[in-house]
């Protein structure tokens, strides 16, 4: 059973656009939210997270958004750029500062130029 | 500081060897992952040490051992390879939860 599904595989965006990647999860005792970036070849990089206790955190072109009463959050990304293109994972985490994350799958987001 | 490396990069197995895939931080981590990712999967913990000389299960530990070595090292066993096992390793280190830092990956195929 999946706890955190991204349902979009993939996703292709022009550069200076902007790029959403939807995120749903089931459990409602995750309490902390990450996303995380990786290119091929490479491990996962930490991209931007966001707490339970807020909405929105935003780190230059990158804001997450979360909406608790629907299990939702999305990442934005404005402007997008073609060294954006890669893998966006979305995490979550149990209350309690818990030391597992469960991972979607992954969403493969394409900037052309 | 090189963060987290791990070793080896590629390693393909017949079924039934036995391997350890090494991993090391050095940005003095107390807890650090064993990761595998599936194609069209996310990453699924295997285990996990959240301090030296403490293991604990991930969501797929079977088939798998570790070790937590020391602070810098935690390693992964396969006593008995299985093509199951072909997939992508990764291991993280966390200075705190849930912040985690990953490798760049050991590719294994089982044949």
């Amino acid at each position: 059973d999946q706890q955190v599904k991204q349902n979009s595989p993939s996703l292709s965006v022009q550069e200076g656009r902007i790029s959403i990647l939807n995120c749903d999860y089931t459990n409602s005792m995750f309490d902390y939210f990450l996303w995380y970036k990786k290119y091929p070849a490479e491990g996962p990089t930490f991209l931007i997270s966001i707490s339970s206790i807020k909405d929105k955190n935003e780190d230059g072109r990158f804001t997450v958004f979360l909406n608790k009463s629907a299990k939702h959050l999305s990442l934005h990304i404005v402007p997008s750029q073609p060294g954006d293109s890669a893998v966006y994972f979305c995490a979550a985490t149990l209350q309690g500062g818990s030391e597992k994350l469960v991972f979607g799958k992954g969403t493969k987001l394409t900037v052309n130029p | 500081n090189a963060g987290v490396t791990q070793t080896p990069k590629f390693q393909v197995l017949k079924t039934g060897q036995s391997m350890t895939l090494q991993c090391a931080q050095d940005m003095n981590h107390n807890s650090m992952y064993w990761y595998r990712q599936d194609p069209g999967m996310g990453l699924r913990l295997i285990y996990y040490s959240a301090s030296e000389g403490t293991t604990d299960k991930g969501e797929v530990p079977n088939g798998y051992n570790v070790s937590r070595l020391n602070k810098r090292e935690f390693s992964l066993r396969l006593e008995s390879a299985a093509p199951s096992q072909t997939s992508v390793y990764f291991c993280a280190s966390s200075p705190r939860a849930p912040e985690q830092y990953f490798g760049p990956g050991t590719r294994l195929t089982v044949t």
